[in-house]
C-alpha cells in the first residue's frame, strides 16, 4: 500500500478481555515499530522488529503485551486481559533498515500509521 | 538515561511571525535527531531530520532545525508561521541508530491569524 495502514481504527473493549492490533507496513521496509501514546505517558516505544532478527520489546510494559510479525511484514500486537490503562492511541511504524535505503533521504525515517485508538472500560 | 525534552507544552505566535519550539537531548553516542508534527487523530509526520553533516537541517513546509552539539539542543525553527501551521510537534532522538525513538513530550503550536 501507499502508507503504512492500521486496523482497527477504533477498538472499544471491556477490562479483561484481550485484544489484537494489526499493523501493515508500507511494502518493502523490513523494520517495523509499535509506539503508544496515552494522556499520561506521551509516546512510547514498545517494540521493534527488523527482518529475521530477535525483536527488541525492551518497551513492552507488562507480560500481557506481546507482538508478532508474520512472513516479516503484517504485524500484530495482542494485549492479553486488559486493563483501564491501556487506554491510548497504539501505532505503528515502519521503515528501510539503515544499511539498504534507497536514497539517503528515506534513510532512517519512520513512517507512521494513523494508529489505533483503544478505550478500555 | 536517555531522553528528550521539549519544556513548552506550548508556543503561541502569530501569523507571518517566526516561531521556534525548543528541544533539548540527552544521549550516549552519536544522536539521530528528528522533528514529527501530528495533525488531530492523525499519524505522525516526518518533518526533518539530523544524522551529520550541516548543522542547520531544512524540511517539509518549510521548517528548519539547527543542531547544537555543545548544548545538545535541536530547535525547530520557521521564519514565518502559518495558521495551518498549528499542530502537535514531536521532537525524537534514535539514540546510535539503535531503530527505536525516544520521543520528546510534544509541544502545542498555535499561531493565530
Amino acid at each position: 500500500g501507499a502508507g503504512v495502514s492500521q486496523s482497527p481504527s477504533n477498538k472499544v473493549t471491556e477490562k479483561g478481555k484481550d485484544v489484537e492490533l494489526r499493523c501493515d507496513p508500507i511494502s518493502g521496509h523490513t523494520a517495523l515499530y509499535w509506539y503508544r501514546q496515552s494522556l499520561g505517558q506521551g509516546l512510547e516505544f514498545l517494540i521493534y522488529f527488523q527482518g529475521n532478527s530477535a525483536p527488541d520489546k525492551s518497551g513492552l510494559p507488562s507480560d500481557r503485551f506481546s507482538a508478532e510479525r508474520t512472513g516479516g511484514s503484517v504485524s500484530t500486537l495482542t494485549i492479553q486481559r486488559t486493563q483501564q490503562e491501556d487506554s491510548a492511541v497504539y501505532l505503528c511504524a515502519s521503515s528501510y533498515p539503515a544499511a539498504s535505503s534507497p536514497s539517503s533521504l528515506a534513510k532512517n525515517i519512520q513512517y507512521f500509521g494513523a494508529g489505533t485508538r483503544l478505550s478500555v472500560l | 538515561a536517555q531522553s528528550v525534552a521539549q519544556p513548552e507544552d506550548q508556543v503561541n505566535v502569530a501569523e507571518g511571525n517566526p516561531l521556534t519550539v525548543k528541544c533539548t537531548y540527552s544521549v550516549s553516542g552519536n544522536p539521530y535527531l528528528f522533528w514529527y508534527v501530528q495533525y488531530p487523530n492523525r499519524g505522525l509526520q516526518f518533518l526533518l531530520k539530523y544524522i551529520t553533516g550541516d548543522n542547520l537541517v531544512k524540511g517539509s513546509y518549510g521548517f528548519e532545525a539547527e543542531f547544537n552539539k555543545s548544548q545538545t539542543s535541536f530547535h525547530l525553527k520557521k521564519p514565518s508561521a502559518l495558521v495551518s501551521d498549528s499542530a502537535l510537534y514531536f521532537c525524537a532522538v534514535s539514540p546510535s541508530n539503535t531503530g527505536k525513538l525516544i520521543f520528546g513530550q510534544g509541544t502545542t503550536l498555535q499561531v493565530k491569524p
